[in-house]
């Protein structure tokens, strides 16, 4: 069985603050995929990356980058110099690819609720 | 290109009613699912389908049902609605190749008394 645990609950800091929000995994399969989803407080979810196992570069896009790390089994999601409109609540997910393909089944951490203050 | 369409967007029912979450999309994406989202807990997956006629279930799959008799649509009905089942609902759709990125419906909130 697969878990994925986001175990900040809820983070709060003032604009252009730097944040880190981590997220640990497990599994035993050895090819998977990682996703990071926002969902702002209108509701909907919004894909923002997906790392497959094999891939452990370290991505950046714009002020967000990801730190993939399979010694730790970790996919931490930086924020850099935050705003107000990055409050929202971020999830990490994790799908195995048994066969060629996870038939779109995540498993998703509990979330993390980030706040950005002006 | 609408996506992932859900409705109703809010519903309230009285424990012992039943009712059907409506989940089309319009990518001609072969797997849909549900997921339940509850607060501490993420996203749990309720059942999903790889294609019209197949379904299975997921993590939470007790006091629901699904069919999926064409590629667009897969309903989630609630036979016998309990509070329990108290949550915001979602609807996803993917390719069956690669990654399988979902995109998510806008969230059905179900409010059981």
């Amino acid at each position: 069985a697969q878990k994925v645990t986001q175990a900040q609950t809820e983070i709060s800091v003032v604009e252009k603050e730097d944040v880190t929000l981590d997220c640990v995994y497990e599994t035993r399969d050895t090819t998977y995929y990682l996703f990071w989803y926002k969902q702002p407080p209108s509701g909907e979810l919004v894909f923002l990356i997906r790392r497959n196992s094999f891939d452990e570069q370290n991505e950046i896009s714009g002020r967000y980058s990801w730190n993939f790390q399979k010694s730790t089994s970790s996919f931490n999601f930086t924020i850099t110099a935050s705003q107000v409109v990055d409050s929202a609540v971020y999830f990490c997910a994790l799908s195995v690819n048994a066969g060629g393909t996870s038939y779109g089944k995540l498993t998703f951490g509990q979330g993390t609720i980030l706040t950005v203050h002006p | 290109n609408a996506g992932v369409t859900q409705t109703p967007k809010f519903q309230v029912l009285k424990t012992g009613q039943s009712m059907t979450l409506q989940c089309a999309q319009d990518m001609n994406h072969e797997y849909m699912s549900w997921y339940r989202q509850d607060p501490g807990m993420g996203l749990r997956l309720i059942h999903y389908s790889v294609g019209a006629g197949i379904t299975d279930q997921g993590e939470v799959p007790n006091g629901y049902n699904v069919s999926r008799s064409t590629t667009e649509d897969f309903p989630l009905r609630l036979l016998s609605a309990a509070p329990s089942q108290t949550s915001v609902y979602f609807c996803a759709s993917s390719q069956s190749s690669g990654a399988n990125v979902l995109t998510f419906g806008a969230g059905s909130r179900l409010t059981v008394l």
